[in-house]
């Protein structure tokens, strides 16, 4: 079975702080992989996506890697802000006729200013 | 990014009643669109895949004559959720997407509320 797994389940941290979030997939043969931020209450948006012969991607202070082999995705998220507050969910996205995206359990991060 | 309009944002109804969403894609066609539904605080899960022109493919578990998908065209597909009960009280998201090599853009979700 596809699943995808999200540690920690929340995190807080102090404003300026670097932080990381991690992703687990336990089927390895992704076509891709997509990091969204969601605020509560509201869609999503997305961060960075990762193609499966990639290894990572860079927006500003984010930093997403992928590591197929192992089957992980971290998000880096470089000096903190308040405004970075939100549930940030990883999906992964598996080849085949629908070609569906598996998201992750998310993380709930808190910046405390 | 390409824009993906899901309407209404947030909707009251009573139970037994039936409630429409519309996802549209704005400024692309969508041959897959996708639909989400979100408990609090929990992930998404995906309910169901429709393609342009046919029948949409439910995911084990959701039943398909309670929540209805028409995708009629290629800038729109709709979600209907028939005989609401207040346990399908939700957040409800779409997603298109062009073709399998692209990525899929969201729309902003609708709140149901069945009261």
């Amino acid at each position: 079975k596809q699943e995808v797994t999200q540690i920690p389940a929340a995190l807080s941290v102090p404003e300026g702080e670097n932080l990381v979030l991690n992703c687990s997939f336990t089927d390895s043969a992704i076509y891709n992989l997509q990091w969204f931020r969601q605020d509560p209450g509201k869609g999503l948006t997305s961060l960075l996506l990762i193609q499966s012969s990639q290894r990572e991607q860079t927006s500003g202070r984010l930093n997403a890697s992928l590591d197929k082999s192992s089957g992980r995705s971290t998000l880096y998220i470089a000096a903190s802000q308040p405004g970075d507050s939100a549930t940030y969910l990883c999906a992964v996205r598996y080849g085949g006729a629908t070609n569906k995206l598996i998201f992750g359990t998310g993380t709930l991060l808190a910046v405390q200013p | 990014g390409a824009v993906v309009s899901q309407h209404p944002s947030r909707v009251i109804c009573k139970s037994g009643t039936s409630v429409k969403i519309e996802c549209r894609s704005l400024d692309f066609q969508a041959t897959t669109m996708f639909w989400y539904r979100q408990f609090p605080k929990q992930s998404l899960m995906l309910m169901a895949t429709s393609n342009e022109g046919s029948k949409a493919t439910y995911e084990q578990g959701v039943e398909k004559d309670k929540f209805l998908i028409n995708h009629a065209s290629l800038t729109l597909s709709t979600l209907t959720v028939t005989s609401a009960h207040p346990e399908d009280s939700s957040f409800y998201i779409c997603s298109a997407r062009r073709d399998t090599r692209r990525e899929a853009f969201f729309g902003q979700g609708t709140r149901l509320t069945v009261v």
